[in-house]
This record gives structure tokens, C-alpha cells and sequence, in this order.
């Protein structure tokens, strides 16, 4: 079946400009996750999305950073103002259930670079 | 808070070999750990899972062992492939139930 997906899978962008970063879940999975991957480091933690639960933030670096999940699928990662340390690959996961014992499904990720 | 250590270096081995790569941590103690494998250009791939009550678990060619004294998994590539190369991750649960942390990890190159 179809795994998750993102788009674009390159986007760049210049300093200062705002940018929408998508991700479609596997179908049914209710829990969402948004990471951030700079080069050499682990992933990073943004957000978390479960149902119709207040989504866990504490992960976003500033408050340029925003993301939304309409209808329990979708779901947008909206950076403001970009900055040039922005520049990484989002990655979005989803799993089926919101224990982290359950399997995260990752999508390719987006590689965005700000000039 | 947590902090996750993965080997610094790549692995660079011949086919055939045992990889071993270690994944260290500190300030927690997780009830699990997974492995993920990474390829270029991909989101990482769910490989295993190992609680802290299991010391050893097995996937084909693929081991993991956990040590929860020694606060540290190792995960080994037995007869190793050119295939097998890749980027491996390792990543503990967080301070909740759903979060997980990862480590940076551990580039591995298998020569044919």
C-alpha cells in the first residue's frame, strides 16, 4: 500500500520568505510526527500530532514555527521568516497507534535549503 | 537530559564480516530501544525492537543486544552484504510514551 508522503522533496527558498512543507500519513494511522534532520545530527524532535488531541509542540525551535493536521490526515509544517540554520530535511512519520512501541512509518522527507 | 552516542566514525568493512555498531546513553534509563536503517535521500526504516527486560533479539542476519548496566545496545550485521550499507539509527523512548529520541548514527560501508 502507499507509504507516507511528502512535498516537495527539495524546496529553496530565500531568507526571510515563508515556506509550506506537506506530509500524507498511511491512511488510518492516527498519530503524526514532524523531525528535523541537519547534517551529521539525530533526528529532531518538532511535533506530535494524535487524533483529535492538542498536539505536543514542545518540540518547535521558535515560534516561526507552526503546523496544522485538518481532518486527522494531512498535515502542513509552516516555517516564517526563514532563516539560513532552517535549512535541513523535515522528516514526517505516522504510526498506526501514539505509544512510540509502535512502528514509525517515514516519509523521504523534504530537503529544505535557505539562501 | 538524555543524550544519545552512536560510533563517531563510519564502518567501512569487507563482505562477509560482522558489523558491530554500539549505541550509548546517559541521564535515562528507557523501557526500549529501537534500530532504524537509513538510506540516502530516505526516511529511516523501522529494523527492530529490544525492551530493557530482553538481552538479546535477532532478525535474520541482524542482532541486538541491550545492556541496560551498562547503559549501551549493540547491533551487529552478521555476513554482511554490499547491500547492507547504509546508515544505521538508533532511538530510545522519551520522557512520555510516545516520543522517541535518536542518535546521529553510524554510517556503514560493506566492500564487495
Amino acid at each position: 500500500g502507499a507509504g507516507v508522503s511528502q512535498s516537495p522533496s527539495n524546496k529553496v527558498t530565500e531568507k526571510g520568505k515563508d515556506v509550506e512543507l506537506r506530509c500524507d500519513p498511511i491512511s488510518g494511522h492516527t498519530a503524526l510526527y514532524w523531525y528535523r534532520q541537519s547534517l551529521g545530527q539525530g533526528l529532531e524532535f518538532l511535533i506530535y500530532f494524535q487524533g483529535n488531541s492538542a498536539p505536543d509542540k514542545s518540540g518547535l525551535p521558535s515560534d516561526r514555527f507552526s503546523a496544522e493536521r485538518t481532518g486527522g490526515s494531512v498535515s502542513t509544517l509552516t516555517i516564517q521568516r526563514t532563516q539560513q540554520e532552517d535549512s535541513a530535511v523535515y522528516l514526517c512519520a505516522s504510526s498506526l497507534q501514539q505509544v512510540s512501541t509502535d512502528t514509525q512509518y517515514f516519509g523521504p522527507g523534504t530537503r529544505l535549503t535557505v539562501l | 537530559s538524555q543524550k544519545i552516542e552512536q560510533n563517531s566514525e563510519a564502518l567501512n568493512i569487507q563482505e562477509g564480516k560482522t558489523a558491530t555498531l554500539t549505541c550509548n546513553y546517559t541521564n535515562y534509563s528507557p523501557a526500549y530501544l529501537q534500530w532504524y536503517r537509513q538510506d540516502p535521500g530516505r526516511g529511516p526504516v523501522f529494523l527492530l525492537l529490544i525492551r530493557e527486560n530482553e538481552k538479546e533479539k535477532r532478525k535474520e542476519r541482524l542482532k541486538v543486544t541491550f545492556d541496560t548496566t551498562l547503559k549501551q545496545s549493540l547491533f551487529h550485521i552478521t555476513a554482511s552484504q554490499p547491500a547492507d550499507s547504509a546508515t544505521y539509527l538508533c532511538a530510545l523512548d522519551g520522557e512520555n510514551d510516545y516520543k522517541l529520541s535518536f542518535g546521529a548514527g553510524t554510517t556503514v560501508t560493506v566492500r564487495a
